[in-house]
């Protein structure tokens, strides 16, 4: 079955660190490039970050430039997204998306992971 | 970064109605146009790339249309479990950007 899901969310405070994962199965992970995509609590989509299939190339929103960084492992066919300097505003539900031809064309989405910032 | 804008922000409808929803970008994007359905607590699901093309599974109820700045998603009999919001999304260019959604109620 073609999935992705992830894992890692969970209460921190501000100023704090949090490693989440997402786990791909059912496709072959290396061909696709891979995007984190947050919603705050009654928000909209926010994309947060990209990276290549290879992992050569990777891509941050300016709200997260600097703090967060995006990897990939294929041979666990994980990807990763470690935060750092989390800030309140950071509080939202993770998605890891797969895009199907380029970089940020999504076609599936795993069930996301919550990450709540607050002391 | 390019403005994703939808209209309306919600809608109320009744089974078997015909939905229009309105994604207008804030300069051309050509037809890298996605939809999104979006369930209470669920994930996003894909239902249209290339602003016309469905997704593998999608019911053809659903159609998009459009080029350029202005698109439509066109949902032709609306049936209860198509309500949800909906989010168009952008990927011409860096960085991708989303809409604000359009939420479709039952009237």
């Amino acid at each position: 079955e073609v999935q992705l899901v992830e894992s890692g969310g969970g209460l921190v405070q501000p100023g704090g660190s949090l490693r989440l994962s997402c786990a791909a199965s059912g496709f072959t992970f290396s061909s696709y490039a891979m995007s984190w995509v947050r919603q705050a609590p009654g928000k909209g989509l926010e994309w947060v970050s990209a990276i290549s299939g290879s992992g050569g190339s990777t891509y941050y929103a300016d709200s997260v430039k600097g703090r967060f960084t995006i990897s990939r492992d294929n041979s666990k066919n994980t990807l990763y997204l470690q935060m750092n300097s989390l800030r309140a505003e950071d509080t939202a539900v993770y998605y890891c998306a797969k895009a199907e031809w380029g970089a940020w064309d999504f076609d599936l989405w795993g069930r996301g992971t919550l990450v709540t910032v607050s002391s | 970064d390019i403005q994703m804008t939808q209209s309306p922000s919600s809608l109320s409808a009744s089974v078997g109605d015909r939905v229009t929803i309105t994604c207008r970008a804030s300069q051309g994007i050509s037809n890298y146009l996605a939809w999104f359905q979006q369930k209470p607590g669920k994930a996003p699901k894909s239902l249209i790339y290339a602003a016309s093309s469905l997704q593998s599974g999608v019911p053809s109820k659903f159609s998009g249309s459009g080029s350029g700045t202005d698109f439509t998603l066109t949902i032709s009999s609306l049936q209860p479990e198509d309500f949800a919001t909906y989010y168009c999304q952008q990927y011409n260019s860096y960085p991708p950007t989303f809409g604000p959604g359009t939420k479709v109620d039952i009237k």
